[in-house]
């Protein structure tokens, strides 16, 4: 079945411990998201790519860093987590242009920072 | 600003009907999503709105009212598993989504 795929499920790392988190995709889809998400909040887009062209939303802090190599893999850096990176990382892809463009999302990253 | 507007929580009684609203307040629209979310796991789409109307798809329905900026998602014959979040996302004139912070859904026996 055609999927997005996110490794690892669980990351424990300690304050300032860089992080990777990957996802990737085999629906071919040519957008791909990064969404960060703490408990009872609305995902947060960080980044997305059209191809590979790359866009980061203005409020991203530069601690988060990504990196799209080719259509199917997509990796989310963070450079130096602190404790207010805790969430949950969500890839998601989806095609371009008008019209629904439903999103599809990996089963997420869970992060924790000690 | 860019606002969703959705309740924190509903409670509702298995094999019930439920009604989840969602208001927004964005610039322009394309379109208007719904999404489950179970605990610790990630969204899965459920419905999408662009014209007035209601939208119906098996249990779930979902209406939409372009004038008014709002939108509702029903669901009947409620079961155990449907307990999540519901989320309510809108895609806005530059075609990026506007997410709520989801309503969590309670069914009891």
């Amino acid at each position: 079945d055609a999927m997005v795929i996110q490794n690892p499920r669980y990351q424990v790392t300690q304050f300032g411990k860089p992080v990777t988190l990957s996802c990737s995709q085999t629906l071919n889809h040519n957008v791909m998201y990064w969404y960060q998400q703490k408990s009872s909040q609305a995902p947060k887009l960080l980044f997305h790519y059209y191809d590979k062209d790359f866009n980061n939303e203005a409020d991203t802090p530069d601690n988060f860093q990504s990196r799209r190599p080719n259509t199917s893999f997509c990796f989310l850096d963070i450079r130096s987590p602190g404790l207010g990176d805790a969430a949950m990382y969500l890839c998601a892809t989806s095609k371009q242009g008008a019209g629904a463009n439903v999103l599809t999302f990996g089963a997420g990253s869970r992060l924790t920072v000690l | 600003g860019q606002n969703i507007d959705q309740p924190t929580e509903m409670t509702a009684t298995e094999g019930a009907i439920v009604q989840i609203n969602c208001t927004y307040q964005t610039s322009g629209f394309n379109g208007l999503f719904w999404y489950q979310q179970h605990a610790g796991e990630a969204p899965t789409f459920l419905s999408y709105n662009v014209l007035d109307g209601l939208e119906e798809k098996g249990r779930f329905s979902s209406f939409l009212s372009r004038s008014k900026g709002y939108s509702y998602l029903l669901l009947k014959e409620l079961q155990m598993k449907d307990s999540a979040s519901y989320l309510c996302a809108v895609k806005d004139s530059n075609y990026q989504l506007i997410w709520g912070a989801g309503t969590k859904l309670i069914i009891k026996p």
